[in-house]
């Protein structure tokens, strides 16, 4: 089993729709979670991070995280074609591991 | 000012020859890392710099994998002798500071082994 486990998708969406992006993880020795979109050909963006758990929101993306169920979700709001991606989670453990473990991404689609 | 340069963004090679490749890091940045994306396996982690060390070489594939950087800016990935599966897309980012976790990332280089 990996560390981290994300759905590949690929998702499609209409323009407005609510997304929801997830992630499941086996080691409860992750701290911090981020979210990173990536467009074809690109590098990772970082979209957000939180450390614990409870919900983080900035514009039309909210970041939640249950640490209990060791489950992560984004949800984007009101989808725009601008968003279509693929969508990374990540994680990394405390203390001095500083190496980020990824999820291998969901391809999301949103239509006009 | 500038983020995350990589070169080159494309690189082809044949099985068996050594290839390097660069990455200009976000200035005054001393955190470093190396990333590679393969369709299989996702981005997998391979070694980070903290100014010019580098405390932890385990994500490194093989011995045939080297990295450096010196000055604590500019830093090269070495990979000797090639394989067709080393072909991927070969990612750096750069972060203010070991530990934070604001890691900006490059273009990439596309590696092809043929």
């Amino acid at each position: 089993q990996k560390e981290v486990e994300q759905d590949p998708g690929p998702l499609s969406v209409p323009e407005g729709a609510i997304v929801s992006l997830n992630c499941t993880y086996s080691n409860s020795a992750f701290q911090y979670f981020m979210w990173y979109r990536q467009y074809s050909r690109k590098g990772p963006e970082l979209l957000m991070y939180t450390y614990s758990s409870g919900n983080k929101e900035d514009g039309r993306f909210t970041a939640q995280v249950d640490k209990s169920s060791k489950y992560i979700s984004l949800f984007i709001r009101d989808s725009q074609p601008s968003d279509s991606a693929t969508y990374l989670c990540a994680m990394r453990k405390g203390g001095s591991n500083y190496k980020l473990t990824f999820g291998k991404g969901t391809l999301l689609t949103v239509n006009p | 000012g500038a983020g995350v340069s990589q070169s080159p963004s494309n690189k082809v090679t044949e099985k068996g020859k050594d290839v390097e490749l660069r990455c200009d890091p976000i200035s005054g940045h001393t955190a470093l890392y190396w990333y590679r994306q393969s369709l299989g396996q996702g981005l997998e982690f391979l070694i980070y710099f903290q100014g010019n060390s580098a405390p932890d070489k385990s994500g490194l594939p093989s011995d045939r994998f080297s990295a450096e950087r010196t000055g604590g800016s500019v830093s090269t990935l070495t990979i000797q002798r090639t394989q067709q599966e080393d072909s991927a897309v070969y990612l750096c980012a750069s972060s203010l500071e070991i530990g934070n976790n604001e890691q900006f990332f490059g273009p990439g280089t596309r590696l092809t082994v043929l």
